[in-house]
């Protein structure tokens, strides 16, 4: 069964500077996907980033990237010059090829400070 | 071009009573999703539809929870009678399937059962 593990409850960075959130994933497929969802205090779910296994280069999206070491089954989501309004939710997520679902951890809460 | 569109935004209503939450896919997609967030289980997958067609249910949590998606524009999810133990976010997600896809998310409902 997939599984993924957010060890980190909650992060604190300051305004400017870059932050790396945890993500560790469990599974037996060699085919899966990897995504970052943000969810501020609004409430909603909006995706960040995408990391295929198969994929060889880490992905990146302007400020997001994601460190991707298959081998140690971990995904983890940096944030460069953080922002006030980075300040939100942020979990991971996993999605295998026999199944549509995404898998979501327990979530890191971020806050920026200025 | 609108995004996954839910009614209502919030609903309140007594234990006993039906609730039924309506869900907007993104036109093109094809590929719907339900899930619920609550602080003790975290986001978990009801169920989904793909072209229409029930894929997974097995999240669903007992018979008193009914999805339909009766055409690829509109889906509803149904609590029959509903219960406090229900009160919780249901967001209705979609996508446009491939090997791997992010999932667009809609607003949520928040649900409170009293």
């Amino acid at each position: 069964a997939q599984k993924i593990t957010q060890t980190q409850p909650g992060m604190f960075v300051q305004e400017k500077e870059a932050v790396t959130l945890d993500c560790t994933y469990d599974t037996s497929d060699q085919s899966y996907g990897l995504f970052w969802y943000k969810q501020p205090s609004s409430g909603e779910m909006i995706f960040l980033i995408y990391q295929g296994s198969y994929d060889e280069q880490n992905a990146t999206e302007g400020r997001y990237s994601l460190n991707f070491q298959k081998a140690r089954k971990s995904a983890n989501l940096v944030i460069s010059a953080s922002q006030l309004g980075d300040s939100a939710m942020y979990f991971c997520a996993m999605q295998d090829t026999g199944f549509q679902k995404l898998v979501f951890g327990t979530g890191t809460r971020l806050l920026v400070s200025p | 071009d609108a995004g996954v569109i839910q009614s209502p935004r919030h609903e309140v209503t007594e234990m006993g009573q039906e609730v039924t939450l309506r869900c907007k896919p993104i036109s093109g997609h094809n590929s719907l999703f339900w899930y619920r967030q609550t602080m003790m289980r975290g986001l978990e997958l009801l169920i989904y539809f793909n072209n229409n067609v029930p894929i997974d249910d097995s999240g669903m949590p007992e018979d008193r929870f009914s999805a339909k998606m009766p055409n690829a524009s509109f889906s509803t999810l149904k609590i029959q009678p509903s219960e406090p133990r229900d009160s919780a976010v249901y967001f209705c997600a979609s996508s446009f399937v491939t090997p791997f896809s992010e999932q667009f998310f809609g607003p949520g409902t928040r649900l409170t059962v009293l």
